[in-house]
């Protein structure tokens, strides 16, 4: 089955910087890989996805990348808000195939003032 | 309705109690997941259903474990005999029809089991 790997754990960078998490996926057939946001003793929210058939999607301040080669997908936040802290969980299924979607462990996102 | 609900938000339990948890998807969701989370993790699978059919339990962890649907709109998780290890927030999502391609999952507020 598929397994998602994501690191760091915890991040932490100083408002106005740039933040990257990065995950790896094991299974090839995965085309589907959503990112989601999770605050304090909030429900994890859909921020950001990609399917495999673009390598990179922006939407203002996020953008995330993927190389289906290599397996693996990035998220990217720049000029970052102290909003932005929270932990990010990335995923991946395979869309349309009625699969579960799996996800990594988590980052802990800190931004400091 | 609105959004996904699920209840209780809270639940303690005496070591070997059964509990029940209710999941109360977005209308017309057909597919529907159950999750767990530990603290500090990330949502763990635990089973899947499309309309009131149960497709993937593979992520139940035991047979104390479980799960239904049976007019396809909302399920009950119930776990028989809780131990310690089972401590942690059960999330449910739902998302509309996989065969539109939009396997986007809206999660409850989660139910968090306490288990003494």
């Amino acid at each position: 089955g598929e397994n998602v790997e994501q690191h760091p754990s915890t991040l932490s960078v100083q408002e106005g910087d740039s933040a990257v998490i990065k995950c790896t996926y094991s299974d090839s057939a995965s085309n589907y890989f959503p990112w989601y946001k999770q605050e304090l003793g909030k429900r994890p929210q859909l921020i950001i996805d990609i399917r495999s058939n673009v390598g990179e999607k922006k939407d203002q301040r996020i953008a995330v990348t993927l190389n289906k080669t290599a397996k693996h997908f990035s998220l990217h936040i720049t000029e970052t808000q102290p909003e932005d802290s929270a932990v990010y969980f990335c995923a991946a299924s395979q869309e349309n195939r009625d699969d579960k979607i799996i996800f990594g462990k988590g980052t802990r996102l800190h931004i400091l003032p | 309705g609105a959004g996904v609900s699920q209840s209780p938000r809270y639940k303690v339990a005496k070591r070997g109690q059964d509990v029940a948890l209710r999941c109360d998807p977005i209308s017309g969701h057909v597919s529907l997941f159950w999750y767990q989370q530990a603290l500090g993790q990330g949502p763990e699978f635990l089973t899947y259903f499309q309309n009131e059919a149960q497709l993937d339990k593979s992520g139940l962890p035991s047979d104390r474990f479980f799960a239904e649907r049976p007019e396809g709109s909302v399920s009950t998780l119930k776990i028989q005999r809780t131990q310690q290890e089972d401590s942690a927030v059960y999330l449910c999502a739902s998302s509309s029809s996989p065969s539109s391609g939009a396997n986007v999952l809206t999660f409850g507020a989660g139910s968090r089991l306490t288990v003494l």
